[in-house]
């Protein structure tokens, strides 16, 4: 069964709109963590925001966060006011704190910021 | 600066060849990750090592070898019995620090010709 589910395999925005990319898990370790990374066209892995499953509040850095709703273990990312540079793909990933620190990545959802 | 480096950054292999990527980190972590990445997709693990001298296969090691002598590097070679091996390859360490996550290298493309 696929641990990260991400339904979008692309999305369009228009600029300065916001956006949400969805992201489901699967775990039942009750210690975890979630992860966004942006990967724009060169490659590069970027870090955007994390969600440990503790975390009362959801995750903010910036124009990103995370609406993390754990009884339906949905951890969504939502990027305010989109730019043109925000175009990329974008993965979830999951870290289940039992299993020796590995991250877990989704099949990513593909963002197009529209002029 | 601290960081991780990946080389060479494209790498053409011909058939029947074993090819080694490199990759090097000087940020002290202890755990070290290789991930292959095929056009469309997402990330898929390959070998992880938590500390030197040891690894474990992640979900598709067959047809890859990894060796961890040193904290600071993680090679991995891709065999020949690796039937498919075009792709871009993904080096990450971490700490134990949760908030940090992973740090990536900038990746090597590997094709076969």
């Amino acid at each position: 069964a696929q641990k990260i589910t991400q339904t979008q395999p692309g999305m369009f925005v228009q600029e300065k709109e916001a956006v949400t990319l969805d992201c489901t898990y699967d775990t039942s370790d009750p210690s975890y963590g979630l992860f966004w990374y942006k990967q724009p066209s060169s490659g590069e892995m970027i870090f955007l925001i994390y969600q440990g499953s503790y975390d009362q509040q959801n995750a903010t850095e910036g124009r990103y966060s995370l609406n993390f709703q754990k009884a339906r273990k949905s951890a969504n990312l939502v990027i305010s006011a989109s730019q043109l540079g925000d175009s990329a793909m974008y993965f979830c990933a999951m870290r289940e704190d039992n299993q020796g620190g590995k991250l877990i990545f989704g099949q990513g959802t593909e963002l197009s910021v529209k002029p | 600066d601290g960081g991780i480096t990946q080389s060479p950054k494209y790498l053409f292999r011909k058939e029947g060849q074993n090819v080694t990527l490199s990759c090097e980190q000087n940020l002290n972590h202890d755990a070290m990750y290789w991930y292959r990445q095929d056009p469309g997709q997402g990330l898929r693990l390959i070998y992880y090592s938590q500390i030197v001298n040891d690894f474990q296969k992640g979900d598709i090691a067959e047809g890859y070898s990894v060796s961890r002598e040193k904290k600071e590097s993680f090679p991995l070679t891709v065999t020949s019995a690796q039937k498919n091996p075009t792709a871009f390859y993904l080096c990450a360490s971490s700490t134990d620090r949760q908030l940090m996550g992973y740090t990536f290298g900038s990746g090597t493309r590997l094709t076969v010709v």
